[in-house]
């Protein structure tokens, strides 16, 4: 069965730092997403993004967040400073359509840790 | 803004009994979708269960279906037969535009 991957599993960096979080969603997809979960939280939203551009956007993906679809198999996430508050689960998602016709299969996430 | 509360932060339940769990959410919407998303320990996300708000019927997956009551803006999750390997946090999630908002969650345990 197909299914949305991540990379990767755990990333651990330095505050200032730069990082990129990979994923590769459901060959087919069209519609790519980007959430995040804080620790004993719960999952946020952050990015959808569609034909190579932000759909919409939450509060917290701010000018330190970019998206990017290098390539016709790769979605991205960049932090481009971390802090210290960005330690968090990042889960990316897919789906074929959007607007709820059709349902958003998540990767496995990708465990940030920001020292 | 749409939001979505889940009351119960931890439910138990023995093997082979059946719980529900809760969900409410607000939203002036009437076109919208109902998810049930199950995360276990290794913290992945997986689907359990989905609902279109334009349909009566409440939805059904094996031992798993839900409770939609519209009008009240609920939407429970029952869960038949309760196996070992249901043990998860069980996040409820509206979905209007393109973004899911999920609850904060419940845990269930599921005891031997």
């Amino acid at each position: 069965e197909p299914e949305v991957t991540q990379t990767p599993s755990h990333q651990v960096t330095q505050m200032g730092q730069e990082v990129i979080l990979r994923c590769v969603p459901i060959s087919n997809h069209l519609y790519f997403y980007w959430y995040r979960q804080i620790l004993g939280q719960k999952v946020e939203f952050l990015v959808s993004f569609y034909n190579n551009e932000i759909s919409e956007k939450s509060e917290i993906f701010d000018d330190q967040f970019s998206v990017e679809r290098p390539d016709g198999s790769n979605f991205t996430l960049k932090i481009r400073s971390t802090k210290l508050e960005d330690s968090a689960m990042y889960f990316c998602a897919s789906s074929e359509s959007y607007r709820g016709v059709d349902t958003q299969y998540f990767g496995p996430g990708t465990r940030l840790t920001v020292l | 803004a749409q939001t979505v509360t889940q009351s119960q932060p931890e439910m138990s339940v023995q093997e082979a009994e059946t719980v529900t769990l809760s969900c409410t959410y607000d939203t002036s919407e009437n076109n919208y979708y109902l998810f049930w998303y199950k995360q276990p320990p290794s913290r992945q996300m997986i689907l359990v269960i989905r609902q279109e708000a334009y349909k009566q019927q409440n939805a059904t997956e094996n031992r798993f279906s839900v409770n939609f009551q519209k009008a009240a803006k609920s939407f429970s999750l029952k869960i038949s037969d309760s196996q070992l390997g249901d043990t998860a946090m069980y996040f409820c999630a509206f979905m209007r535009t393109d973004k899911l908002i999920f609850g904060t969650g419940t845990r269930l345990q599921v005891f031997p």
